[in-house]
């Protein structure tokens, strides 16, 4: 196990309703970044959070949101919930050092149903 | 731009016998180039890295990779084949100024079989 955890495991929500996804990274990781899997398909990247900030995004509209709390630790926000974001949620920690970001490590997931 | 194309949706191999995992690349700039595991209803297992230096990368599990410049590849393979290896598999690159960005392939299903 990668040490990296999500919450929940799994998530069901109706349409134009809003959901807080929350991942807890690795011990000694500073960068926390969410992917969006949806059946069938590679993970997508949503946006990446270093030192609290956003450092990075993915074409994703902006009722995609995010957070990332001094324990590095990271929230990921969906506001207006459409069917098409029925998916797994995936966050994964890792360390920057410098200017380079080191391997990525991914929590279980949170599988999101949008009805 | 960055993208990676995984050609297989499922390769079969026999245990016992060598698999391979095909993927391909395109960056801008330096890859960095990576390979995870997904098992059903599953993270993402990290198997294994390319950054730079030897082309043969060797990783978890008996896995190993070799990166080819001039192809633009990066198969993934094994000597003897597992049961236990049967899952999805996707290949990732994000590159030198690509702010670590990933970007995946669509996945490539293994199927190991007695």
């Amino acid at each position: 196990e990668t040490g990296v955890t999500q919450s929940p495991t799994h998530l069901i929500k109706t349409r134009g309703q809003q959901v807080t996804l929350r991942c807890s990274s690795q011990s000694g990781h500073n960068t926390v970044s969410w992917y969006q899997q949806a059946l069938g398909q590679g993970p997508q990247f949503i946006f990446q959070y270093y030192r609290e900030e956003e450092n990075g995004r993915g074409n994703f509209p902006p009722r995609f949101s995010g957070l990332q709390f001094p324990n590095y630790s990271s929230e990921l926000n969906v506001n207006a919930l459409e069917l098409d974001d029925s998916a797994l949620y995936l966050c994964a920690s890792s360390l920057r050092v410098g200017g380079r970001t080191d391997t990525q490590y991914f929590g279980p997931g949170t599988r999101l149903t949008v009805l | 731009a960055q993208s990676v194309a995984q050609p297989e949706d499922q390769v079969n191999v026999a245990e016992g016998n060598p698999l391979t995992v095909k993927c391909t690349y395109s960056v801008s700039g330096n890859p960095y180039l990576f390979w995870y595991v997904q098992y059903p209803n599953r993270g993402l297992q990290f198997l294994l890295k390319y950054i730079t230096g030897d082309n043969l990368v060797k990783g978890s599990y008996g896995f190993e990779a070799e990166f080819n410049k001039s192809q633009t590849s990066f198969h993934l393979k094994k000597p003897s084949a597992l049961v236990s290896d049967s899952a999805l598999y996707f290949c990732a690159v994000s590159f030198t100024g690509g702010g670590n960005k990933l970007t995946f392939g669509t996945g490539t299903q293994l199927k190991v079989e007695l």
